[in-house]
């Protein structure tokens, strides 16, 4: 249980162009979902709250205008990295808080999805 | 917000050796997580451990929650333990729809 849908795994822009990412909870309804982005050999660093029905909350530093995140229903929450340039080049990894389930309750994460911009 | 250190930040073990991961954090804790990254990027969720102590096969963790720290045992590592051990942890200020602080992992190479 609590499983954590994310799509695509893999995606090559060219810069300008904008990419839409899906992150799914297959088998529970999650109100808050969040966004996380991770550099080369670093750690994951939050980007933003997705809240469904109303706007997402973005941490300091995280532009809202070129990382725009829908959160239409309660099993899904879209990533578009809008006007795309190679900086943006990372992996996007979605998360949602799984509901009790033992020694499974806590935070569950997608597989990620690595872009590049070239 | 909460900080999340790690440590050692590269452990290179032999096949068959025991390895103890640390996790500090600043604040008292309403969620603390480990997670093992395998080398295509998955987090994978081995503990949901704000507090005491759990068991899992060769993993095994405990919280001591006053003393803010969290401990990762590994008991005779495989080489598919190899990867990145990342700890996370939160404060719920926000009612529980806050995300997750990470510490910035530990690296550990098993070889055979």
């Amino acid at each position: 249980g609590a499983v954590v849908s994310q799509h695509p795994s893999r995606v090559i822009c060219k810069s300008g162009t904008s990419v839409k990412i899906e992150c799914r909870s297959l088998d529970f309804q999650a109100t808050t979902m969040f966004w996380y982005r991770q550099f080369p050999k670093q750690s994951l660093m939050l980007m933003a709250t997705s809240n469904e029905g109303s706007k997402a909350t973005y941490e300091q530093g995280v532009e809202k205008d070129k990382f725009l995140i829908n959160h239409a229903s309660l099993t899904l929450s879209t990533l578009t990295v809008t006007s795309a340039h190679p900086e943006d080049s990372s992996f996007y990894i979605c998360s949602a808080r799984a509901p009790r389930s033992g020694r499974l309750y806590g935070y569950t994460f997608g597989s990620g999805t690595r872009l590049t911009v070239v | 917000g909460i900080q999340v250190e790690q440590s050692p930040p590269d452990l290179i073990l032999q096949e068959g050796a025991n390895s103890t991961l640390r996790c500090n954090f600043s604040d008292s804790v309403n969620n603390l997580q480990w997670f093992h990254q395998n080398p295509w990027g998955q987090l994978i969720n081995l503990f949901y451990i704000p507090s005491g102590t759990k068991q899992n096969g060769r993993l095994s963790a405990t919280t001591v929650a006053t003393e803010r720290y969290s401990l990762l045992y590994i008991s005779s590592s495989q080489t598919t333990d190899s990867g990145v051990y990342f700890c996370a942890a939160l404060t719920w200020a926000g009612g529980g729809a806050d995300g997750l602080t990470f510490g910035k992992g530990t690296h550990l190479i098993i070889q055979p």
